[in-house]
């Protein structure tokens, strides 16, 4: 069955260190890709997604880039804030117009920047 | 506009009662989903519906779970028979149709917890 693989946390890192969270996937055909992001007290919210190989998903100074040869999707931000500690969630979708299209989720990855 | 709502927030049931967990998806969602998400765990898949219907019941754990949709738009979850390893916060999620690259949008969840 398909599953996410995503690094233990918690990540600490200083404000405006560059961040890097990995995550590889095992899945049948193309699915697409998403890291959600839940803050403190929130629900979750998707921050970007990549429905294809070679696309790079994008959003508020985040960066993932589909790799099929690799199975990956790491999640990347060049100069982080605090305001971005929260768990983040790498997630796949294997819709193929019929079949299952819950989502599968990694266990999350917790997030700490300090000022 | 107003997102995805779900009742109770919290719930709090003895060991073998019923319980109903209601959402309320975004207005013109078509696709609903459930989630269940133990404690640092990431969410995982339960049932979706496009429409009334149950597109994909193959995370549901056993017989002691089942969702339904009367009219499309509405979700009650229902347990029967709750045990203490039902404890878990579950999500629900709405998007506009059934499709890998669509976004989920997830409501805040409800936090069951069987003593």
């Amino acid at each position: 069955g398909d599953s996410v693989t995503q690094m233990e946390g918690p990540v600490t890192l200083s404000e405006e260190a560059f961040l890097t969270i990995n995550c590889t996937y095992t899945a049948t055909g193309y699915p697409s890709l998403f890291w959600y992001v839940q803050y403190p007290g929130e629900g979750l919210q998707l921050l970007l997604k990549a429905t294809k190989a070679d696309d790079k998903g994008s959003n508020k100074g985040f960066e993932a880039t589909y790799r099929k040869e690799t199975t990956s999707f790491h999640l990347e931000k060049g100069s982080v804030q605090v305001s971005d500690s929260a768990v983040y969630f790498c997630a796949l979708s294997s819709y193929s117009g019929g079949g299952a299209d819950g989502l599968t989720f990694g266990k999350g990855t917790h997030l700490i920047i300090q000022p | 506009g107003a997102g995805v709502s779900q009742t109770p927030s919290n719930k709090v049931t003895e060991k073998g009662k019923y319980v109903e967990l209601r959402c309320d998806p975004i207005s013109g969602h078509t696709a609903l989903y459930w989630y269940r998400q133990s404690l640092g765990q990431g969410p995982e898949f339960l049932i979706y519906f496009q429409g009334t219907g149950a597109a994909d019941d193959s995370g549901l754990p056993n017989d002691r779970f089942f969702a339904v949709r009367p009219e499309g738009s509405v979700s009650t979850l229902k347990i029967q028979r709750t045990e203490r390893g039902d404890s878990a916060v579950y999500l629900c999620a709405s998007s506009l149709t059934a499709g890998g690259s669509y976004e989920q949008y997830f409501g805040p969840g409800t936090r069951l917890t069987v003593t």
